[in-house]
């Protein structure tokens, strides 16, 4: 069975410092992986998402992930933080892009951003 | 260009009572999903339907919990006799039509459901 795994529960970087969120997944086949954000009191926004192609993936509010199939890893990055960014992130791995779309979500990571 | 509406936004149930949660998908969308959020912990599947079809519930708790998605209406997570257990938020998200679908699932802000 397929999981996530995000190391770091909570995470505190000072606004315009550069962060990077850990993701490592377990899947046999080929992983559709996501980020998500999710603002405090409110649901679920997609970052980006990895499906094939281009290791290195763009997202929205200036996020990018890379894949590393060899390290399992789908990491999170973006080289300035805002105070905005505070928020909790989950990474996730889909089975099947056709129809059933079932994700399994990491535990997540809260980041905290110190001005 | 609403998105995935849920509602009630907040619940707050008796031990014993109903909880009836409500989700409408995107306009276009046919594939509906319940996720759980327990505190502290992330999002768990727990039903995959689609019109008038429950395609997939192996997350869903074996008793007391049942969902709907009818031809006409939103759809509906039910559950019935709650325990305190069942205190949660309940995100649902929905998808496009098989062929057309990105992968990418449009979640709703959640229903948060307390049991006193």
């Amino acid at each position: 069975a397929q999981s996530v795994t995000q190391p770091d529960i909570h995470i505190t970087v000072s606004e315009g410092a550069s962060l990077e969120l850990r993701c490592n997944y377990s899947y046999g086949a080929t992983p559709y992986l996501f980020w998500y954000v999710q603002s405090p009191g409110q649901g679920l926004q997609l970052l980006l998402k990895y499906f094939s192609g281009d290791t290195l993936v763009q997202g929205i509010k200036g996020f990018e992930a890379e894949f590393k199939r060899s390290q399992s890893s789908f990491n999170l990055r973006k080289p300035s933080v805002h105070w905005s960014d505070a928020a909790e992130y989950f990474c996730a791995v889909g089975q099947g892009v056709q129809g059933a779309q079932k994700l399994v979500f990491g535990q997540g990571t809260r980041l905290t951003i110190n001005p | 260009n609403a998105g995935v509406m849920q509602n009630p936004r907040h619940l707050v149930r008796r031990r014993g009572q109903e909880a009836r949660l409500r989700c409408s998908p995107m306009k276009g969308h046919s594939h509906v999903y319940w996720y759980r959020q327990l505190p502290e912990e992330g999002l768990k599947f727990m039903v995959y339907l689609q019109k008038e079809n429950i395609i997939d519930e192996s997350g869903m708790p074996k008793e007391r919990f049942s969902a709907e998605f009818p031809k006409e209406g939103p759809s509906i997570l039910r559950i019935q006799q709650v325990v305190r257990g069942d205190s949660a938020a309940y995100f649902c998200a929905s998808s496009p039509v098989t062929g057309t679908n990105t992968g990418e699932l449009f979640f709703g802000e959640g229903s948060r459901l307390t049991v006193l």
